[in-house]
């Protein structure tokens, strides 16, 4: 199973919005409303931030969403923090036997 | 407090064996999906093996035949036996409980495994 697409790097000030897209297949993101991002700040584990598509966990933001379109699914973070400033991964269900596949990682630099 | 604590990583040679150890409080790993991930450094999170609340267990093709994902639900305890270790298999490995498909909501702060002569 390949790993999602996602860019290298995306940027933005403060108080801005970014997006941050995570293209795969038919066989994961197209396939299932089952796509999940999560955030990881350096040397810390990764946090889950959006799980089945657009839901929020509790205790997250609601500067997060996520969407999905296709084969490719989105990130927005608006009204961006310092804190936000973090590697970003997006992750899909594919099958009982490959419960998972992540993205490459984008790393979120808040100007 | 819901909460995973990994051990047993280290320093290891090619070839080598090692059993990383995941402990759990807070939850029962036997009523949830759980699963090991590692990432290499510098670089992405990778899937590695998951079992599911009915024991049956799955590992990424990178590890087949390697390394085994098991539980001791008396323990609360997961475990992963790494075989026939590669310098590729160098990375921090966490252990992450299943929140929905593809989703993991609680993650331990990792142990690191490399893998050199």
């Amino acid at each position: 199973q390949s790993a999602l697409t996602q860019p290298a790097s995306v940027s933005g000030s403060p108080g801005q919005s970014i997006t941050i897209p995570c293209t795969g297949t038919s066989s994961d993101v197209g396939g299932y409303n089952y796509v999940s991002w999560f955030q990881q700040h350096p040397g810390k584990a990764p946090k889950l931030m959006i799980f089945d598509v657009s839901d929020r966990p509790s205790g997250v933001s609601n500067r997060f969403s996520g969407s999905k379109s296709g084969n490719t699914a989105s990130l927005t973070i608006s009204g961006l923090q310092a804190e936000d400033e973090a590697d970003y991964y997006c992750s899909s269900y594919t099958s009982i036997i490959t419960p998972v596949v992540f993205g490459g990682g984008t790393k979120l630099t808040v100007l | 407090e819901v909460r995973l604590v990994e051990s047993g990583g280290g320093l290891i040679q090619p070839g080598g064996s090692l059993r990383l150890s995941c402990a759990a409080s807070g939850f029962t790993v036997s009523t949830n999906s759980m699963s090991w991930v590692r990432q290499a450094p510098g670089k992405g999170l990778e899937w590695v093996s998951v079992i599911y609340s009915a024991g049956n267990s799955y590992s990424a093709d990178s590890v087949k035949g390697r390394f085994t994902m098991s539980r001791d639900n008396s323990k609360n305890t997961l475990y992963l036996q790494m075989n026939s270790l590669r310098a590729e298999d160098t990375a921090v490995y966490y252990c992450a409980r299943g929140y929905t498909r593809g989703a993991f909501d609680i993650w331990g702060q990792g142990t690191m495994v490399t893998v050199s002569s």
